[in-house]
């Protein structure tokens, strides 16, 4: 079965500093795609960066980028220059080729700190 | 175009009661999808319809029924509520294929709470 974990509960972080945020994923399968979500206290789940296995480089998207490591199965989240509007739960998730459903891990909160 | 919208946004039930989560996507989406969020616990799938007319259960189905009941609509019902059926549901949509890049566009979420 797939799975991914997230084994930062929380991150706090200087207003304009890097983050890295960690997510691991367990699967046999070769195909598959890696998402990131952020989810601000509003609620909402708003979708950031996607990554392909097969895609050569790594994703970026603005301040994000994912940092990709499919030997070691894992596909961190990096925010460059973090902001206050940063605060918010962050979601790594994986879809595997020819499957309908995102399988999610527990999230990690992060908090800017001005 | 308002992506994906749910009913209610906040919901108060007691222990036996029954309600519907509506929810609908103007994206044309073929698929969509029902989550619950749990403290620590991230998402999990209850119920996922991969094209109008079909219905496939997710990880945590049981206490659940859904409804596909046209392409752009997809209700959540609770038959009976339970406490441990206390938790935010979020209704989400993508287009299908054989491509791993399609990305669920989620609703605003309910919160539902059951006493």
């Amino acid at each position: 079965a797939q799975k991914i974990t997230q084994t930062q509960p929380g991150m706090f972080v200087q207003e304009k500093e890097a983050v890295t945020l960690d997510c691991t994923y367990d699967t046999s399968d070769q195909s598959y795609g890696l998402f990131w979500y952020k989810q601000p206290s509003s609620g909402e789940m708003i979708f950031l960066i996607y990554q392909g296995s097969y895609d050569e480089q790594n994703a970026t998207e603005g301040r994000y980028s994912l940092n990709f490591q499919k030997a070691r199965k894992s596909a961190n989240l990096v925010i460059s220059a973090s902001q206050l509007g940063d605060s918010a739960m962050y979601f790594c998730a994986m879809r595997m080729k020819g499957a309908q459903k995102l399988v999610f891990g527990q999230g990690t909160r992060l908090t800017i700190n001005p | 175009n308002a992506g994906v919208t749910q009913t209610p946004k906040f919901q108060v039930l007691k222990t036996g009661q029954s309600m519907t989560l509506q929810c609908a996507q103007d994206m044309n989406h073929n698929s969509m999808y029902w989550y619950r969020q749990d403290p620590g616990m991230g998402l999990r799938l209850i119920y996922y319809s991969a094209s109008e007319g079909t219905t496939d259960k997710g990880e945590v189905p049981n206490g659940y029924n859904v409804s596909r009941l046209n392409k752009r609509e997809f209700s959540l019902r609770l038959e009976s509520a339970a406490p441990s059926q206390t938790s935010v549901y979020f209704c989400a949509s993508s287009e299908v294929g054989a491509k791993t890049s399609y990305e669920q566009y989620f609703g605003p979420g309910t919160r539902l709470t059951v006493t």
